[in-house]
């Protein structure tokens, strides 16, 4: 799996956007981006995921650069609730092999 | 959509016993479960992967006489902390390939985990 590069930790105004930048200047092409989250004391969750078109769901957007090299997940207007540890992770879409988690972006939203 | 329920959420034990932790897939076969354990303000690591019917696969440093996982159905993985210590306390998750497949999968669901403090 490709190696990522997140800022250990962001600030953000509950109701603006949390842009959360992931570096991933090796990813292969078969490699997908995936973002989870995890808030204190819980397990992750899914967030997202996609190979090179941006994407959007119902919890956040995701912008993938033209050459995959970084890309931004993006909550549009960020709760309390957003405040956890962000996880990108870059790997192929490969049956019952393990996730293998970085050390992320912890998230704060100030009210 | 997918849920392991993970038990118990927290757990206090004595120092040499040992503690036992269930994970089990709610609607979904899982036929594999990859077990992590996280120390305060760390990443998840993984420690061992399970697979129904057959021995877990541990990772390198993790004793599997210590860190006993069970995996017999398709719905039920366990992890047994043996003889714990202080050192073993840490947040324990499972999880589970849980997705549709294919190349647009994302099926990974994760336990709530297990905070395991032992005194």
């Amino acid at each position: 799996d490709a190696k990522t590069t997140q800022p250990p930790s962001m600030d953000c105004a509950e109701g603006r956007a949390a842009n959360l930048p992931c570096n991933h200047s090796t990813i292969s092409g078969n490699e997908y981006v995936y973002w989870y989250r995890q808030i204190h004391s819980q397990g992750p969750q899914y967030i997202i995921h996609g190979l090179k078109n941006n994407e959007t769901n119902e919890m956040a957007s995701l912008i993938i650069t033209e050459d995959r090299k970084s890309s931004t997940l993006i909550l549009p207007h960020a709760t309390l609730r957003d405040t956890a540890v962000y996880y990108c992770i870059v790997r192929a879409p490969l049956g019952n092999t393990p996730l293998v988690f970085g050390k992320g972006t912890r998230l704060s939203v100030i009210a | 959509g997918a849920v392991v329920s993970q038990h118990p959420s927290w757990v206090i034990c004595k120092s040499g016993t040992s503690v036992k932790i269930e994970c089990r897939s709610l609607d979904f076969q899982a036929t594999t479960m990859f077990w992590y354990r996280q120390f305060p303000k760390q990443s998840l690591m993984l420690m061992a992967t399970s697979n129904e019917g057959s021995k877990a696969t541990y990772e390198q440093g993790v004793e599997k006489d210590k860190f006993l996982i069970n995996h017999a159905s398709l719905t039920l993985s366990t992890l047994t902390v043996t003889s714990a210590h202080p050192e073993d306390s840490s947040f324990y998750i499972c999880s589970a390939p849980s997705g549709r497949g294919g190349l647009n999968s994302y099926g990974y669901t994760f336990g709530s985990g297990t905070r395991l403090t032992v005194v």
